[in-house]
C-alpha cells in the first residue's frame, strides 16, 4: 500500500496568513493526488484533484503543486472559513490512501 | 448530490446497511466510493462500485465483510458491512467518483455505532 505522510499535523495561523501543507507519498503517484477540506461534523469537501486542478467553486486562494512523491497545498490569505482539517489522498493505486490530516486553527 | 440513510446502532456480530441516494446526475455514469472515519480519527477508504456494471473493489481489510450493491431504478447505492465489532464504530461516507471529478460530491455521512 502507498503511505501518505502529511506535515505538519497542525498549524496555528491568523486570518490573512499564507499556509503550506505538505504530503509525501511512499512511492511515485504521478499527479494522482487530491486535497480535501473537512469541518467539524461535516463531510469532507474536495478542493483540488490531479495535484493542481481546482474543483468548481473552490476559491483561487487554494492552490496545489508537486509531482511523483512530494506535494503541497497552499492557502493564500487565510479566511475565517478556511479553519478546518485538510487531507491529501492518492488515487494512483488501490487501495486508495489518505494522509493523516492537518488541522489549521486560529492563532 | 448524495443523501445517505440515518444513524444506526448495532450489536457486535450484526450487519449494517447504509444507503446512498443520488440526485441530479446520471447514476450509472460515475463510480461510488465508500470511506469511513472513526470518531476523532482520519479518513479510511473502504471500496468502490461501478453502478453500471456492478463491479466492485475493496481494501483488503474489508474483503469478505464488505458488500456493495446498487438499485438503478432508485439511483441508490448500498454498503453492507457484516460481522461488526466495536472497532467499526464510525461515520460512513459515500462519494461520487470519476477521473474528471474525483470524490465529488460526498454524502452527508452516516454514524454507525457498534456496542453491546
Amino acid at each position: 500500500d502507498i503511505q501518505m505522510t502529511q506535515s505538519p499535523s497542525s498549524i496555528s495561523a491568523s486570518v490573512g496568513d499564507t499556509v503550506a501543507i505538505t504530503c509525501r507519498a511512499s512511492q511515485g503517484i504521478n499527479n494522482w493526488l487530491s486535497w480535501f477540506q473537512q469541518k467539524p461534523g461535516k463531510a469532507p469537501k474536495s478542493l483540488i484533484y490531479e495535484t493542481s486542478r481546482l474543483q468548481n467553486g473552490v476559491p483561487s486562494r487554494f492552490s496545489g503543486n508537486g509531482s511523483e512523491t512530494d506535494f503541497t497545498l497552499i492557502i493564500s490569505s487565510l479566511q475565517p472559513e478556511d479553519f478546518a482539517t485538510y487531507y491529501c489522498q492518492q488515487y494512483s493505486n488501490y487501495p486508495l490512501t489518505f494522509g493523516g490530516g492537518t488541522k489549521v486553527d486560529i492563532k | 448530490h448524495l443523501v445517505q440513510s440515518g444513524p444506526e446502532m448495532k450489536k457486535p456480530g450484526a450487519s449494517v446497511t447504509v444507503s446512498c441516494k443520488a440526485f441530479g446526475y446520471t447514476f450509472p455514469h460515475y463510480d461510488i466510493n465508500w470511506v469511513r472515519q472513526a470518531p476523532g480519527q482520519g479518513l479510511e477508504w473502504m471500496g468502490w462500485m461501478n453502478p453500471n456494471s456492478g463491479r466492485t473493489g475493496s481494501a483488503q481489510k474489508f474483503q469478505g465483510r464488505l458488500i456493495m450493491t446498487r438499485d438503478a431504478s432508485t439511483n441508490t447505492a448500498y454498503m453492507e458491512l457484516t460481522n461488526l465489532s466495536p472497532d467499526d464504530t464510525a461515520f460512513y461516507f459515500c462519494a461520487r467518483d470519476s477521473r474528471d471529478t474525483p470524490f465529488d460530491p460526498w454524502g452527508q455521512g452516516t454514524l454507525v455505532t457498534v456496542s453491546s
